[in-house]
């Protein structure tokens, strides 16, 4: 398996445009998670999926941000307007029921200026 | 107070010195993580404890439940284990991680 797949690697993006954030879990994982990590607040959760259902939003910043998973192999993290202080590192994690490690992507590095 | 705290924050060693990077949790806990971060910015999970003690290679990690404490362990040091890493635990009954600030290490040559 390629392992967790996120892209972009990188975006560049001016204040108030829409970004689009992407990840494919591994094969046959039912979690999904998505976590923000800066030098100030170290890594935060954002939301999780189980079974393609969110269960846990409470780390999403504002309604600016917003997160899909319309099926088991795909995730989208969208953020409409962004803004400079949403500049930083967007990690997706997959696990599956029964194995508690969790697999990351690569990440995306996101500037917004 | 975070749930997870790393210390030290920060770790500067000489090649071959035996490092020691702590963790220490306040909730319960079904499972914890150790994970590296390396300057590339990708996370490769190490470990995953929910008792006792585990070896790979060079890294060993232990965690003492009643005492809610986890240790990692670097033997034979080397620059290449020059990385961040971060404790991570996964509250009972939960499935997302909380995770510390992360311990930044360097290992000179």
């Amino acid at each position: 398996d390629a392992g967790v797949i996120q892209s972009p690697r990188h975006e560049v993006t001016e204040m108030g445009q829409e970004v689009t954030l992407r990840c494919k879990p591994i094969s046959g994982h039912n979690s999904l998670f998505w976590y923000r990590q800066t030098m100030m607040r170290g890594l935060e959760l954002l939301i999780y999926f189980n079974n393609n259902v969110p269960i846990d939003d409470s780390g999403m910043p504002e309604d600016r941000f917003s997160a899909k998973m319309p099926n088991a192999s795909f995730s989208t993290l969208k953020i409409q307007p962004s803004e400079p202080r949403d500049s930083a590192v967007y990690f997706c994690a997959s696990t599956t029921t029964g194995r508690p490690e969790a697999f990351f992507g690569q990440g995306t590095r996101l500037t917004v200026v | 107070k975070n749930e997870v705290e790393q210390s030290p924050q920060n770790l500067t060693a000489q090649e071959g010195e035996f490092i020691t990077i702590n963790c220490s949790y306040s909730v319960g806990i079904s499972a914890l993580h150790w994970l590296q971060q390396h300057p590339g910015g990708g996370i490769v999970s190490l470990f995953m404890l929910s008792s006792g003690k585990k070896k790979h290679g060079r890294l060993i990690a232990t965690i003492n439940i009643q005492e809610k404490h986890s240790s990692l362990h670097i033997t034979a040091s080397h620059p290449r284990d020059s990385a961040v890493y971060i404790c991570a635990v996964r509250e009972q009954g939960a499935q997302k991680l909380v995770f510390g600030q992360g311990t930044r290490l360097t290992i000179n040559p």
